[in-house]
């Protein structure tokens, strides 16, 4: 089947703009987490969603971060007056249950001039 | 704090055997799991242990001592396609707050 698909895969936008960044999860699954991955470093965790809550989101940076999930199933991540430390990629993971792996999407490069 | 240590860059030789160690210090501890991550991609699982011991996956191992906060990655009979990030993972609660560590850049030689 499908895997996790992230829209758009690269995004620049400028300073102060506002910019969502998709994801669609494995179709069933409950669990979905954002991430963001800087050059040479491992994925800081953002935010875990069970079904349409966030059940976890003491990983995002500040309130100019926000991500939904109103349906349980795609989610979307909200940078409101984007700075350039934003720049990084954007990875979305969902699993069947939150004992089971995580399934990573292509992730969405985002650069912030 | 959350801590992962893993070293950040290995070489090893086609057909040999490499071990990737990973020490943590965390708040919690629900799993550890191991990721491959090659350049540009996503990372994708390879292991998961979260009682003490040896889990084996064909030329893949993971090892996890709880006590002493340890975990390793036996990669054997290396190929090429190997040559790949390998990110250790720990899953701080049920469900939530993954933890990764920095990543080990394994390069593959012929």
């Amino acid at each position: 089947g499908a895997g996790v698909s992230q829209t758009p895969s690269n995004k620049v936008t400028e300073k102060g703009k506002y910019v969502e960044l998709r994801c669609d999860p494995i179709s069933g699954h409950t669990a979905l987490y954002w991430y963001r991955q800087s050059l040479g470093q491992g994925p800081e965790f953002l935010i875990y969603f069970q079904g349409t809550g966030a059940a976890d989101d003491s990983g995002l940076p500040n309130d100019r971060f926000f991500a939904v999930r109103p349906e349980g199933s795609v989610s979307t991540l909200k940078i409101q007056r984007t700075e350039r430390g934003d720049s990084a990629v954007y990875l979305c993971a969902s699993s069947s249950d939150p004992y089971n792996e995580q399934f990573f999407g292509p992730g969405t490069r985002l650069t912030v001039l | 704090g959350q801590n992962i240590d893993q070293p950040t860059e290995m070489t090893a030789t086609e057909g040999a055997i490499v071990q990737i160690n990973c020490t943590y210090q965390t708040s919690g501890f629900n799993g550890l799991f191991w990721y491959q991550q090659h350049a540009g991609e996503a990372p994708t699982f390879l292991s998961y242990n979260v009682l003490d011991g040896l889990e084996e996956k064909g030329r893949f191992s993971s090892f996890l001592s709880r006590s002493k906060g340890y975990s390793y990655l036996l990669l054997k009979e290396l190929q090429m396609k190997d040559s790949a990030s390998y990110l250790c993972a720990v899953r701080v609660l049920y469900g939530q707050n993954f933890v990764f560590g920095p990543g080990t850049r394994l390069s593959v030689l012929p």
